[in-house]
């Protein structure tokens, strides 16, 4: 297995610019997120799946959107970049689990996006 | 709601001392806790979680926690520092929200571990 693959790794984007970051993971896991690292600040959630077809936003959703048509990618979508976007992006995936306790989130390796 | 305090920016250990991160959290229901590690340049790697079966969790590489719900607190610990202990450290909460979180954990603010020779 794979795991949790995202690309890019790097990306420098111009304000205003579109850009989408890819993510997929061949686990067949219910749950995927897309989190941002930035310093001092860990990771925050950006936007989070349940399954194919559904989505909900997390603690930092504005300028991003997300889609999820199959269970294995999970697309994050920046409309129109802003320097305030610059930072590490990470997505994660995880089962449902037993309905009684969590299951363990897997991490792709990170997307570092720089907005000039 | 659920939020993760996490003391102690960056902590700085000798090889062969013990290690110490600490974690506080609050969270309006049962929480799930969890303690992440990340290499640089690399993703998270999950280290060790608590779900109520057990208060003194063990993890991988010699690390374990323990949950202290009259504290609020998870904090982390290895008695003896290897140098390849340095990273950053994330403590994480997720709602027990009707037994399932949806994946959706809040992290604390990270805590880098530096060991010295």
């Amino acid at each position: 297995n794979a795991g949790v693959t995202q690309t890019p790794k790097f990306q420098v984007l111009k304000t205003g610019q579109s850009m989408t970051l890819q993510c997929a993971q061949d686990m067949n896991h219910e749950y995927m997120s897309w989190y941002r690292q930035d310093p001092g600040m860990g990771l925050r959630l950006i936007h989070y799946s349940v399954g194919a077809g559904i989505t909900d936003q997390g603690e930092v959703p504005n300028g991003y959107n997300v889609s999820r048509s199959t269970t294995e990618d999970f697309p994050l979508r920046l409309l129109s970049a802003a320097p305030s976007q610059t930072s590490v992006y990470f997505c994660a995936s995880s089962y449902a689990g037993t309905g009684r306790e969590p299951d363990e989130q897997y991490f792709g390796p990170g997307t570092r996006l720089t907005v000039t | 709601a659920q939020s993760v305090t996490q003391l102690g920016s960056h902590v700085s250990v000798s090889e062969g001392a013990l290690v110490l991160l600490r974690c506080n959290y609050s969270s309006s229901v049962p929480p799930y806790l969890f303690w992440y590690v990340q290499y640089p340049n690399q993703g998270l790697q999950l280290l060790l979680k608590y779900t109520s079966a057990a208060t003194l969790v063990k993890g991988i590489n010699g690390f374990e926690a323990e949950f202290k719900k009259s504290e609020t607190s998870f904090h982390l610990t290895k008695p003896s520092a290897h140098m390849s202990d340095a990273a950053e450290y994330f403590c994480a909460v997720s709602a027990n929200a009707g037994g399932t979180s949806y994946g959706k954990l809040t992290f604390g603010q990270g805590t880098i571990l530096t060991v010295h020779p």
